[in-house]
């Protein structure tokens, strides 16, 4: 059974940093591509950040690019996101989600990223 | 990239047929079969229900089907059932990939 289970979200201050961590199993890791998706409170999805299984080729929302870094450790089976230049608008449950078919077809709890003062 | 245009709510009694539609541009939804669908009850997290514009993951229930005509993709759910309630999203890829706003189906 194909397991995704986020971990790091906190709450923040506007500018801070966090990295959230994606631990994964049930499948081989290292052959499938890599996503983080968010959802704002009340809203809907919001795609953020590709990476192939390689590591090779990555991609960002225009919304986070520059503030987020998207990376995996294939050894770890984990997927990571980190996070700079944290804003109110980022404030969202982050979901790590595997690409296949291809599209996002597992998904993680999520985990809740708040940034206030 | 805009996001995908879907109604933002539906409503249906329980037996009965509703049809969510998606539309997006020639550059999304219009160019590639790489339709899905994914339903959300409050809470948990996104499921896929339909991939490929029609197909169905293993162990997803045959009432519900997706189709695409041009830019405008749609999801009908068949005999409605109260635990179909729940939000519906629809997604394509482009140069990246974008949802829809998103649909809520009350039952």
């Amino acid at each position: 059974e194909v397991q995704l289970v986020e971990s790091g979200g906190a709450l923040v201050q506007p500018g801070g940093s966090l990295r959230l961590s994606c631990a994964a199993s049930g499948f081989t890791f290292s052959s499938y591509s890599m996503n983080w998706v968010r959802q704002a409170p009340g809203k809907g999805l919001e795609w953020v950040s590709y990476i192939t299984s390689s590591s090779s080729a990555i991609y960002y929302a225009d919304s986070v690019k520059g503030r987020f870094t998207i990376s995996r450790d294939n050894a770890k089976n984990t997927l990571y996101l980190q996070m700079n230049s944290l804003r109110a608008e980022d404030t969202a449950v982050y979901y790590c989600a595997r690409l296949g078919h291809p599209v996002f077809d597992n998904w993680g709890q999520g985990t809740l990223v708040t940034v206030s003062s | 990239q805009s996001a995908l245009t879907q109604p933002a709510s539906v409503s249906g009694s329980p037996g009965q047929s509703i049809t969510i539609s998606c539309t997006g541009t020639s550059s999304d939804v219009g160019s590639y079969n790489i339709v899905a669908w994914y339903q959300q009850h409050p809470g948990k997290a996104p499921k896929l229900i339909i991939y490929e514009g029609s197909e169905r993951p293993s162990g997803v229930s045959n009432r519900f089907s997706g189709s695409k005509s041009g830019n405008t993709a749609s999801l009908t759910i068949s005999g409605l059932q109260a635990e179909d309630e729940a939000d519906y999203y629809c997604c394509s890829v482009s140069t990246t990939w974008v949802f829809g706003g998103g649909t809520k189906l009350t039952v």
